[in-house]
């Protein structure tokens, strides 16, 4: 069965650093793309950057370029979303995704796989 | 702002047809046939529903639909059923620099 497990809630002061994890099991997931989608409290998804775990290649959204580093640890099938200073902007839901692929195809903008999500609060 | 525009809500009863648009530009919607529909239950991961403009992954209802005219792609919803009220999202490449952008989302309610 495939599964995305995500680590748990945070609770973060302005200024912190955080990484957040989405650990995959379940089907081979060096050869899957992962995505990093936020939602905000209330708020609509917001796509923020992707990576190919056999080789880290990596895309971000130009809204989150900077803001933002998406990584992954082969060894573990684990892929990271991490933050260097947090800001209370950053309250939100983050999710993680796996990109849809068939056999035969692999499918922009398509994500077949979720993780429950990670609820992250920064709050002084 | 969202970069794809959907209605903020809509509504039908148990039975009936409802559309949810989703209108962006020629750099997005308009310019690949790589638009893809979520469903979202709250406090609930999106769920895929349609990919590819009008693909269905295994599992999902052919009641549900998608389509594309333009810069406007459209998500329909026959036969609705209680269990379709959520959130929908439609999202779309958007090209190499930009990648993948989202709708603003709608609200489906069930009467």
């Amino acid at each position: 069965e495939v599964q995305l497990v995500q680590s748990g809630a945070e609770v973060k002061k302005p200024g912190e650093s955080l990484r957040i994890s989405c650990k995959g099991s379940g089907y081979s997931f060096t050869t899957y793309w992962i995505g990093w989608v936020r939602q905000m409290p209330g708020k609509g998804l917001e796509w923020m950057g992707i990576i190919y775990p056999a080789d880290s290649d990596t895309r971000y959204s130009p809204s989150f370029q900077g803001q933002v580093t998406v990584s992954a640890d082969k060894s573990s099938s684990t892929a990271y979303l991490q933050w260097g200073s947090l800001k209370a902007s950053d309250t939100a839901m983050y999710y993680c995704a796996r990109r849809y692929c068939t056999s035969t195809s692999c499918y922009l903008g398509s994500y077949d796989y979720w993780g429950q999500g990670t609820l992250v609060t920064v709050s002084s | 702002q969202s970069a794809l525009t959907q209605p903020r809500s809509v509504s039908g009863s148990p039975g009936q047809s409802v559309t949810i648009s989703c209108t962006g530009t020629s750099s997005d919607v308009g310019g690949y046939d790589y638009v893809s529909w979520y469903q979202q239950h709250p406090g609930k991961a999106p769920k895929l529903m349609i990919y590819d403009v009008s693909k269905r992954p295994s599992g999902v209802p052919d009641r549900f639909s998608g389509s594309k005219s333009g810069n406007t792609a459209s998500l329909t919803i026959s036969g609705l059923q209680a269990e379709d009220e959520a959130d929908y999202y439609c999202c779309s490449y958007a090209g190499r620099y930009t990648f993948v952008v989202f709708g603003g989302g709608t609200k489906l309610t069930v009467l």
